[in-house]
């Protein structure tokens, strides 16, 4: 399967904790995006990579969290001390267009 | 006031019918328009996007934008019980990167 992969999917953690996801990107695609969505609403942007280049932050994204796309490949979304807030799906998407993003299945936080 | 303002629904249909899902949005600035479909507990998939004004055909899929009215509309004919899912609708500004996403319209086809 050549789609974008996250890993882990699920990933239960109690508040306080550090948790790391991974994304990998389609492999051709040089663009690369970060989302968090809860439940009933859509996704809401997080960050944006060109190649290793991070060259959009989202004001949601406090000083606790902190991306990654070394070498323009694979990407990691770290979140330090988590609160019950954090809890959410979080996605990735790649593209080599802007405007034709695709996603991965997510990574499921749950923060106890 | 949001950027991109999107009914949730539920919106409930006959199989066959025609569905009609809108968004509208407040910046006139915003370059590209998109729609996604995701199922529940995936990854949203996009369906289609657009640049301009017009309509765009693909399917029994037709994406329509107003910019004069900031307006953006799905339409899906001859819907299938397949076609249940949350739609989403998706906004990039001109010369930014940043994509803002509707919450989504809820759409159930009764077979």
């Amino acid at each position: 399967d050549t789609g974008v992969s996250q890993n882990p999917r699920h990933k239960i953690t109690k508040r306080g904790q550090n948790v790391t996801f991974r994304c990998d990107p389609i492999s051709e695609h040089n663009r690369l995006y970060w989302y968090r969505q809860t439940l009933g609403q859509g996704p809401e942007f997080l960050t944006y990579f060109q190649n290793e280049a991070q060259l959009e932050k989202s004001r949601l994204l406090s000083d606790r969290f902190s991306a990654e796309r070394p070498k323009g490949s694979f990407s990691t979304l770290e979140i330090q001390r988590t609160e019950q807030g954090d809890s959410a799906m979080y996605l990735c998407a790649s593209s080599l267009l802007q405007a034709e993003q695709y996603f991965g299945p997510g990574t499921r936080l749950t923060v106890t | 006031q949001k950027e991109v303002e999107q009914d949730p629904g539920p919106l409930s249909v006959p199989e066959g019918a025609i569905v009609s899902l809108n968004c509208t949005y407040s910046n006139s600035a915003f370059q590209y328009f998109m729609w996604y479909r995701q199922y529940s507990r995936k990854g949203p998939e996009l369906l289609m996007y657009t640049y301009s004004s017009g309509n765009k055909e693909d399917g029994r899929f037709t994406a329509q934008v107003d910019k004069s009215s900031k307006y953006i509309s799905l339409f899906i004919r001859d819907s299938q019980p397949s076609d249940s899912a949350t739609y989403l609708c998706a906004i990039v500004k001109t010369g930014g990167f940043k994509t803002i996403f509707g919450a989504g319209t809820r759409l159930f086809v009764k077979a």
